[in-house]
């Protein structure tokens, strides 16, 4: 059964500090992993990785994924108040249907000032 | 505006009576999809669509039905609504024909069921 896992569920942090979230998933013939974030309305798309080593980057955050090892990680560095959300990883698989979209539970991130 | 709309965003109904929510996207988009999100539970896919007239369940999909006969519209129906499917739900769209990219969120429909 495919499955996402986050970690941690839940993380309390001071602003200007750096944050490492992991995410963990088993599917089948993967086909790309997605990071989202949500504030207390919908979710915004943050990035899509698909090849592994190759570093996506957009201001503070960057993301990584390893194809070997199942995971990927999403960074922030100086956060900010701002930066307070739940993050959530999501994957896609060629072995059903590339319409199926599994997330993690996602990890909660409170900034504090 | 480009942009994913829902309809209603609050709802109370009771059990039984039969309720359609409406998603509509204006950006052309192939992909079509609907989530409910629970408290320890996540975000969990219900159904999708990959073009018109081609839907497919997701992983919750018991209970609901859908349909998508233009491209621009994906309404979730509920023909018996029952307590347990009082959740979050949130209908997305995407240019790419599956959801390995990029989705644009709706802001959502809280829906409560007694």
């Amino acid at each position: 059964e495919d499955k996402v896992v986050q970690s941690p569920l839940s993380l309390v942090v001071h602003e200007g500090d750096t944050v490492t979230l992991n995410c963990s998933y088993e599917v089948t013939n993967f086909r790309s992993l997605l990071w989202y974030k949500q504030e207390k309305k919908a979710p915004t798309f943050l990035f899509m990785l698909t090849s592994s080593g190759i570093e996506k980057k957009s201001g503070r955050l960057s993301s990584i994924l390893d194809k070997k090892e199942l995971f990927s990680i999403l960074n922030i560095t100086a956060t900010q108040t701002g930066d307070s959300a739940v993050y959530l990883c999501a994957v896609v698989g060629y072995g059903g249907s590339q319409g199926n979209l599994i997330f993690g539970k996602g990890t909660k991130l409170s900034v504090k000032p | 505006e480009a942009q994913v709309t829902q309809n209603p965003r609050y709802l109370i109904t009771v059990t039984g009576k039969k309720l359609t929510v409406t998603c509509s996207q204006n950006m052309n988009h192939e992909y079509m999809s609907w989530y409910r999100q629970d408290p320890g539970l996540g975000l969990r896919q219900i159904y999708y669509s990959m073009n018109v007239e081609v839907t497919d369940k997701g992983d919750v999909p018991e209970g609901y039905k859908v349909s998508r006969k233009e491209k621009r519209n994906f309404p979730l129906i509920l023909e018996s609504p029952s307590p347990n499917q009082t959740s979050l739900y949130f209908c997305a769209s995407s240019l790419a024909q599956g959801a390995y990219n990029e989705q644009f969120f709706g802001p959502g429909t809280r829906l409560t069921v007694l």
